[in-house]
């Protein structure tokens, strides 16, 4: 039972433009969600994160958008850089805050091209 | 600053072995999760420690146990090892009791665990 689902494997875009990244989850008790980023031979790294009081939270080129009606998530990259493809995981967790548990989804590859 | 750090990189072992994997949190983290990662799927939650106890688990069965030192770092042991249990296995470090956003989940670059 996958409670947080990223249903896209894959998105190419061309740099310089938009990429958004999209998250379902199914689970209610989920107050608190992050985004992190892994490239091969490394482990993730943390992008930015939402609590569920919030319906956006923005850093740099990089914005999360929180809609609880529809326990849908959003990343949105703009603009998108090369170095920006790599393997991106939504997470979420309980208890507010970030430190219990994460529940991932599967991940979502990002390639962006020159 | 020292980021989480484990070893080994790479491992392999053959079915019915145990193996014990090893992390070193971030300089001034207190808690130390693990993850177990295969191939195509996102980290799973497998345990977390929080001073020198197992605070919470995931759906793992007991052939997965853990340890923390006083120093914070933490082991990993695996016992009887199935085929299955190869993948990448994610340590990540955090602080407890922080303020809000400082209590992120940082993460090694893991050990890759192949089960001949």
């Amino acid at each position: 039972d996958q409670q947080v689902k990223q249903n896209s494997p894959s998105l190419s875009v061309q740099e310089g433009r938009i990429s958004i990244l999209n998250c379902d989850y199914t689970n209610s008790m989920f107050d608190y969600f992050l985004w992190y980023k892994k490239y091969p031979a490394e482990g993730p790294t943390f992008l930015i994160s939402i609590s569920s009081i919030k319906d956006k939270n923005e850093d740099g080129r990089f914005t999360v958008f929180l809609n609880k009606s529809a326990k849908h998530l959003s990343l949105h990259i703009v603009p998108s850089q090369p170095g920006d493809s790599a393997v991106y995981f939504c997470a979420a967790n309980a208890l507010g805050g970030a430190n219990s548990k994460l529940t991932f989804g599967k991940g979502i590859t990002l390639s962006v091209r020159p | 600053d020292a980021g989480v750090t484990q070893s080994p990189t790479h491992l392999i072992k053959t079915r019915g072995q145990q193996v014990t994997l090893r992390c070193s949190p971030k300089s001034g983290h207190d808690t130390v999760s693990w993850y177990q990662q295969a191939l195509g799927q996102g980290p799973q939650f497998i345990f977390q420690y929080y001073e020198e106890e197992e605070r919470q688990r995931g759906n793992f069965p007991d052939r997965f146990s853990g340890h923390q030192f006083p120093n914070y770092s933490s082991e990993l042991n695996v016992n009887a090892l199935l085929l299955g249990d190869s993948a990448l296995y994610l340590c990540a470090s955090s602080l407890s009791g922080g303020l809000a956003g400082t209590d992120t989940q940082y993460f090694g670059p893991g050990t890759r665990l192949t089960v001949l």
